[in-house]
């Protein structure tokens, strides 16, 4: 069992390239989210989706875009990135959106845009 | 809107030494309150949850956390630790009914030495 998968683990991207930073989870779960970690600040929520079809904006939205096609799938794409996305980026699914369900998380990307 | 605060941004300890991190909450409707852990390198893993009921919740790896409304606080404890539990732990927390978005605090690393 899998879990949640991201790819790729490490990435170093120049200003102002775009890329896409991948999701998967096996789970059949209908919520899906992004987070970026940057020291001293913890986790904070980029994107969220609750399901094929939909998603929304979290607390720090701008410069991301993201897309849910189907259940398994949740990617992120970077549209042109900039050196203040340097971060680690972390996936989660959860089962329901009532906000009182684990949310299991990826290992996390580790982009460095220079 | 909810925020959580760890006040403590390290925290540490001796081996076979009880531990208590601070985690304190602020929010104007109920809330659902956990605490994850992350290891180097890793993803965060859930260790315990607090939803209703018994304010005392038991985790995994003998953690514990005691839910005190009046104080808002939900701080996480265990009486013996070990170099294993070296990691950052994040206190996090949801709203009832809301699409499991999770607010984070900005996490507290435990270091445990001989």
């Amino acid at each position: 069992n899998a879990g949640v998968t991201q790819t790729p683990k490490f990435q170093v991207l120049k200003t102002g390239q775009s890329m896409t930073l991948q999701c998967a989870q096996d789970m059949n779960h209908e919520y899906m989210s992004w987070y970026r970690q940057d020291p001293g600040m913890g986790l904070r929520l980029i994107h969220y989706s609750v399901g094929a079809g939909i998603t929304d904006q979290g607390e720090v939205p701008n410069g991301y875009n993201v897309s849910r096609s189907t259940t398994e799938d949740f990617p992120l794409r970077l549209l042109s990135a900039a050196p203040s996305q340097t971060s680690v980026y972390f996936c989660a699914s959860q089962s329901g959106g009532s906000g009182n369900t684990e949310a299991f998380f990826g290992q996390g990307t580790r982009l460095t845009v220079v | 809107a909810q925020s959580v605060t760890q006040l403590d941004s390290q925290v540490p300890v001796f081996e076979e030494a009880p531990v208590e991190l601070r985690c304190n909450y602020s929010s104007s409707v109920s809330v659902y309150l956990f605490w994850y852990v992350q290891y180097p390198n890793q993803g965060l893993q859930l260790l315990l949850k607090y939803l209703s009921g018994s304010t005392l919740v038991k985790g995994i790896n003998g953690f514990e956390a005691e839910f005190n409304k009046s104080q808002t606080s939900f701080h996480l404890r265990k009486p013996s630790v070990h170099i294993s539990d070296t990691a950052e732990y994040f206190c996090a927390a949801s709203h009832t009914g809301t699409a499991s978005k999770l607010t984070f605090g900005t996490g507290t690393r435990l270091q445990v030495t001989l």
